[in-house]
């Protein structure tokens, strides 16, 4: 049974750095791609970054271009997501996601996030 | 960038009913386009995929249909367990990796 769980998460200043991971199991972790996907407290869904299978390709979406790197450890079947310069409007719900199905690109299996919260 | 824009941002029905969703993009994705639900405090869950394709275990009371900018999520005879959001996503062009709507959240009436 594929299965992501996220950690890291917590209460954090303006300005701040947080590095959150997320495990995966139940899967050949190494072979697929990986997301990291947030939602603010009542609000919508929004990608935030993108990791290839090797790492050699990475995006970001605009908000957080600079600020977050995406990475991953294959050896360890674990994804990360250092968060620098946190601001308020990073305050979200942070899902670690996975398209698993081999040609299709929609995420399938989410993790159960873990919240960061930015505030002073 | 490709937006995705979901109408209406709310819905009430009643359990039996039918409803539909709509979801357009700024610019065409072919059929590159998945729907999810959402309950609160869950992950989210992939309902359809390819625009029209039932995830597997989704109930056949939900389907999909639409190509280039214009999609519906249809709810042909609405359970309890149905009321919940439900976002469009498309993962045709990138970067960004994947666009959400802004959501549908579908309420009891």
């Amino acid at each position: 049974e594929v299965q992501l769980v996220e950690s890291g998460g917590g209460l954090v200043q303006p300005g701040g750095s947080l590095r959150l991971s997320c495990a995966a199991s139940g899967f050949t972790f190494s072979s697929y791609e990986m997301n990291w996907v947030r939602q603010a407290p009542g609000k919508g869904l929004e990608w935030v970054s993108y990791i290839s299978s090797s790492g050699s390709t990475i995006y970001y979406a605009d908000s957080v271009k600079g600020r977050f790197t995406i990475s991953r450890d294959n050896a360890k079947n674990s994804l990360y997501l250092q968060m620098n310069s946190l601001r308020a409007e990073d305050t979200a719900v942070y899902y670690c996601a996975t398209a698993t199905v081999a040609g299709r690109d929609e995420i399938d299996y989410w993790g159960q996030g873990t919240l960061v919260t930015v505030s002073s | 960038a490709i937006r995705m824009t979901q109408s209406p941002s709310s819905l009430s029905a009643s359990t039996g009913d039918r409803v539909t969703i709509t979801c357009r993009a700024s610019q065409g994705i072919s059929s590159y386009l998945a729907w999810y639900q959402q309950k609160p405090g869950k992950a989210p869950k992939l309902l359809i995929y390819a625009a029209s394709t039932l995830q597997s275990g989704v109930p056949s009371r939900f389907s999909g249909s639409g190509s280039g900018t214009d999609f519906t999520l249809t709810i042909s005879c609405l359970q309890s367990e149905d009321f919940a959001t439900y976002y469009c996503q498309q993962y045709y062009s990138y970067p960004p990796k994947y666009t959400f709507g802004q959501g549908t959240k579908l309420e009891i009436k």
